[in-house]
């Protein structure tokens, strides 16, 4: 079993759908929760960081965890064709600086 | 530019030949790291290095891999003897300092096929 596990996908939406994103993990150590964007033959971009449970929001990405069932996630709002991308859950332990990586779920919005 | 750059963006090249692939950190990040990312796969941690050190190399694969930092700002990843199952993109990223909650800034990457 992955540390980190994410569907592949693909997801595909219609535009302004709302998305939902997700990752599990087994480590209870991993303190620390970040989801990027990758987009093709690019290199990720941070998108959303987080240390505790609950739900932080930026625009329209919101990013919840919920450390008792080892669950992460993030939603987009009013999801647009320039959302689509791969989205890549990381998880850092704490004290550490590296960042283990999901699979990455590939999401498509069509217009 | 403002960003990191990678060089060459394609590398294609044969079994057994030997390849170096270059990383230009964004200016003032004193750490640097590289990773690794299969087809459908997330990016895979290989070394990191903070100034000019290699603090920790535990996700190199084996001693084909070798990479470098002289002068705390420029990394080269070095492979000898490439194998088939080495091509993937190889990703490198910086950040200010190695703080967890430092953003690490990805690279565009450099796809290495081994044919």
């Amino acid at each position: 079993q992955k540390e980190v596990e994410q569907d592949p996908g693909p997801l595909s939406v219609p535009e302004g759908a709302i998305v939902s994103l997700n990752c599990t993990y087994s480590n209870s150590a991993f303190q620390y929760f970040m989801w990027y964007r990758q987009y093709s033959r690019k290199g990720p971009e941070l998108l959303m960081y987080t240390y505790s449970s609950g739900n932080k929001e930026d625009g329209r990405f919101t990013a919840q965890v919920d450390k008792s069932s080892k669950y992460i996630s993030l939603f987009i709002r009013d999801s647009q064709p320039s959302d689509s991308a791969t989205y890549l859950c990381a998880i850092i332990t704490g004290g550490s600086y590296i960042p283990t990586f999901g699979r990455g779920t590939s999401l498509i919005v069509h217009p | 530019g403002a960003g990191v750059s990678q060089t060459p963006s394609n590398k294609v090249t044969e079994k057994g030949k030997y390849v170096e692939l270059r990383c230009d950190p964004i200016s003032g990040h004193t750490a640097l790291y590289w990773y690794r990312q299969s087809l459908g796969q997330g990016p895979e941690f290989l070394i990191y290095f903070q100034g000019t050190g290699a603090a920790d190399d535990s996700g190199l694969p084996n001693d084909r891999f070798f990479a470098v930092r002289p002068e705390g700002s420029v990394s080269t990843l070095k492979i000898q003897r490439t194998e088939r199952g080495d091509s993937a993109v190889y990703l490198c990223a910086s950040s200010l300092t190695d703080g967890n909650t430092d953003t690490q800034y990805f690279g565009p990457g450099t796809r290495l096929t081994v044919l």
